[in-house]
């Protein structure tokens, strides 16, 4: 059974940084690209990043609205991805899911973790 | 970047009832279009994927059709279950990956 578990979520300040985690589990992890998605009323779903495989030197691309302020990353001997938040933003307020990718669809995704962004 | 709309913003329908929810691309994404279903408490499912291509496990009471700009996802005999929110995606020109606003499904 394919399982995606994100954690890290939680309150943070604006400017602030935070790292969100997502352990993988009932697939072989490296073959797969792997992405960040969140959510939030005024947003609606909003793709954050995405990062590919090994063989594709672990290409990453970023959505505009975090550019430069997120990086994602992987572990395929965790089989586990990251997003590195920095200079937190009210507007980054969400919940973060992970997904895998296939065939040009994200075929699972995670339970999400909780982003507030606040004083 | 693609557009992804679905101008129906919130749909009620009766058990047993034939559901079409639309979704329209800003342009031609060449069939790369994907349905997502969304539970109240939050959980994301991939329906149909490659407009027409049922993920597994789906029911098949769900289907999905469409070409160029415009596609639907069309529920037969609507169950309790089905009670979500319906979201398309657009998978041709990566990234970004973008979504529709969603349509909500409620029960009449």
């Amino acid at each position: 059974e394919v399982k995606l578990e994100e954690s890290g979520g939680g309150l943070v300040q604006p400017g602030g940084s935070m790292k969100l985690s997502c352990v993988a589990s009932g697939f072989t992890f490296s073959n797969y690209w792997m992405n960040w998605v969140r959510q939030s009323p005024e947003k609606g779903l909003e793709w954050v990043a995405e990062i590919r495989l090994k063989s594709n030197n672990y290409a990453t691309h970023y959505a505009e609205s975090v550019k430069g302020r997120f990086t994602i990353s992987r572990d395929d001997s965790k089989s586990s991805v990251y997003l590195q938040m920095n200079n937190l933003r009210a507007e980054d307020t969400g919940i973060y899911y992970c997904t895998r990718c296939n065939s040009y669809a994200m075929d699972y995704w995670g339970q999400g973790t909780s982003v507030t962004v606040s004083s | 970047d693609i557009q992804m709309t679905q101008t129906t913003s919130s749909l009620s329908a009766s058990l047993g009832d034939r559901v079409t929810i639309s979704c329209r691309a800003s342009q031609d994404i060449s069939n790369y279009l994907n349905w997502y279903q969304q539970k109240p408490d939050g959980t994301v499912k991939l329906l149909i994927y490659y407009t027409s291509r049922l993920h597994s496990g789906v029911p098949s009471r769900f289907s999905g059709s469409g070409s160029g700009t415009d596609y639907s996802l069309t529920i037969s005999n609507l169950e309790q279950e089905d009670i979500a929110t319906y979201f398309c995606q657009q998978g041709n020109t990566l990234p970004p990956w973008t979504f529709g606003g969603g349509t909500k499904l409620e029960i009449k």
